[in-house]
């Protein structure tokens, strides 16, 4: 089977600008997590989509959004970047909302200039 | 809201030795899982415990959830055991909140 997958492993923007992250989920996968972790600390919950729908949300502004594909595959979208969203973007599929361990991917981590 | 607490934050080991990791939360939970974060940044599963005792070769956890804690054992600890190892828990929302997390380095 396959693992979860992120996409760009690297990336670096402008303050102000807008940034795309994709995640392709573990075969057998219906449930998408995004967190964000900073350096030296832990993942911080951003939203979760199910069934292609967000239906969890941390304490992320609006300006960070999402989606979520029929294939289950799903993408974080920042908009107005800014300098403290350079992170470790991490996304976690799973069989279902809550009740089953998470499969990470490897991350997309972001620096902003 | 639910506090993690991970205890030691950091670890010292020889190669062979062995370790107790220990995972407090403040409040009920129904789900807890174990992560090892290798120094590439993977978040690697180890455990997925809401309450009772899994092993996975050298690697064991155990979580009393009526006490509040979990436990993560590493016995002979080898030198890519190294890197910081969470505890996630999620209390019947849709997220997992992270421990502080436990820095391990394992010497050769």
């Amino acid at each position: 089977e396959t693992g979860v997958t992120q996409s760009p492993t690297h990336l670096i923007k402008t303050r102000g600008q807008q940034v795309t992250l994709r995640c392709s989920s573990q075969s057998g996968h219906n449930t998408v997590s995004w967190y964000q972790q900073a350096l030296g600390q832990g993942p911080q919950f951003i939203f979760q989509y199910y069934r292609e729908e967000e239906n969890g949300r941390g304490n992320f502004p609006p300006r960070f959004s999402g989606l979520q594909f029929p294939n289950y595959s799903s993408e974080l979208n920042v908009n107005a970047l800014e300098l403290d969203d350079s992170a470790l973007y991490l996304c976690a599929s799973s069989k279902g909302q809550v009740d089953y361990g998470y499969t990470f991917g490897s991350g997309t981590r972001l620096t902003v200039v | 809201g639910i506090q993690v607490e991970q205890s030691p934050p950091d670890l010292i080991l020889q190669e062979g030795a062995n370790s107790t990791l220990r995972c407090n939360f403040s409040d009920s939970v129904n789900n807890l899982q174990w992560f090892h974060q290798n120094p590439w940044g993977q978040l690697i599963n180890l455990f997925y415990i809401p309450s009772g005792t899994k092993q996975n070769g050298r690697l064991s956890a155990t979580t009393v959830a009526t006490e509040r804690y979990s436990l993560l054992y590493i016995s002979s600890s080898q030198t890519t055991d190294s890197g910081v190892y969470f505890c996630a828990v999620n209390a019947g929302t849709y997220k997992y909140i992270f421990g502080t997390g436990t820095r391990l380095k394992v010497l050769a």
